[in-house]
């Protein structure tokens, strides 16, 4: 079974930092470009982060660049969000995605169930 | 503010036609193909339609399609267990990165 399992969040004070992971599992996770998506309370979905198959390649929504970088391992098919300068605004259940592929485009195709990052102090 | 634009509610009745609409610009749905994500009651969204490609699983009520800088998800014949919200995303060249609709809550009656 294709599978995404987030963990990591937890209550964090403004300021702090937090690490969170994904792991993958049923598929060949070295060969998909994987992203990070957020939803605070009550808004929408918001991506925040993505990486390419190697991890060379990271893509960022412009409020959270500088703050929190994305990374894999590939060899624990495992997905990474360290997250530093954390804001109130930054709290959200956080979703890693798989990026598949039809025709050359690519959409977000397995979902993780998330797991919340709560700022405040 | 979102770069693509939803309605913020839709409603139908059980077996009624219900179409959302997602409209972006040049840059993003002119462009690329459009993904739609169903999340139910706040878990986790689910993909029901990429471009006009139904992922494995999801049944043939749902149907998608663009025309220009809008994109549309279709579903003929609703079903109680379709109330949800849906979002719509895409690429977006010009901002090199993935943007979200703010989503559309789908009533059934």
């Amino acid at each position: 079974e294709v599978q995404l399992v987030e963990s990591g969040g937890d209550l964090v004070q403004p300021g702090g930092s937090l690490r969170l992971s994904c792991a993958a599992s049923g598929f060949a996770f070295s060969n998909y470009w994987m992203t990070w998506v957020r939803q605070a309370p009550g808004k929408g979905l918001e991506w925040v982060a993505n990486i390419n198959q190697d991890g060379r390649d990271k893509y960022f929504v412009d409020s959270v660049k500088g703050r929190l970088t994305i990374s894999r391992d590939n060899a624990k098919n495992s997905l990474y969000l360290e997250m530093n300068s954390l804001r109130v605004e930054d709290t959200a259940v956080y979703y890693c995605a798989r990026h598949g592929q039809i025709e050359g485009y690519s959409y977000m195709d397995v979902w993780g169930k998330g797991t919340t990052v709560s700022v405040s102090s | 503010q979102s770069a693509l634009t939803q309605e913020a509610s839709v409603s139908g009745t059980v077996g009624q036609k219900v179409t959302l609409s997602c409209t972006g610009n040049s840059n993003n749905i002119g462009s690329y193909a459009v993904g739609w994500y169903q999340q139910i009651s706040h878990g986790a969204p689910k993909a029901v339609m990429f471009g006009n490609s139904l992922p494995s699983g999801i049944p043939d009520r749902f149907s998608g399609s663009k025309s220009g800088t809008t994109a549309s998800l279709t579903i003929s014949g609703l079903q109680p267990e379709d109330e949800a919200d849906y979002y719509c995303s895409t690429l977006d060249y010009s901002l090199s990165a993935w943007v979200f609709g703010g989503g559309t809550k789908l009533t059934v009656l």
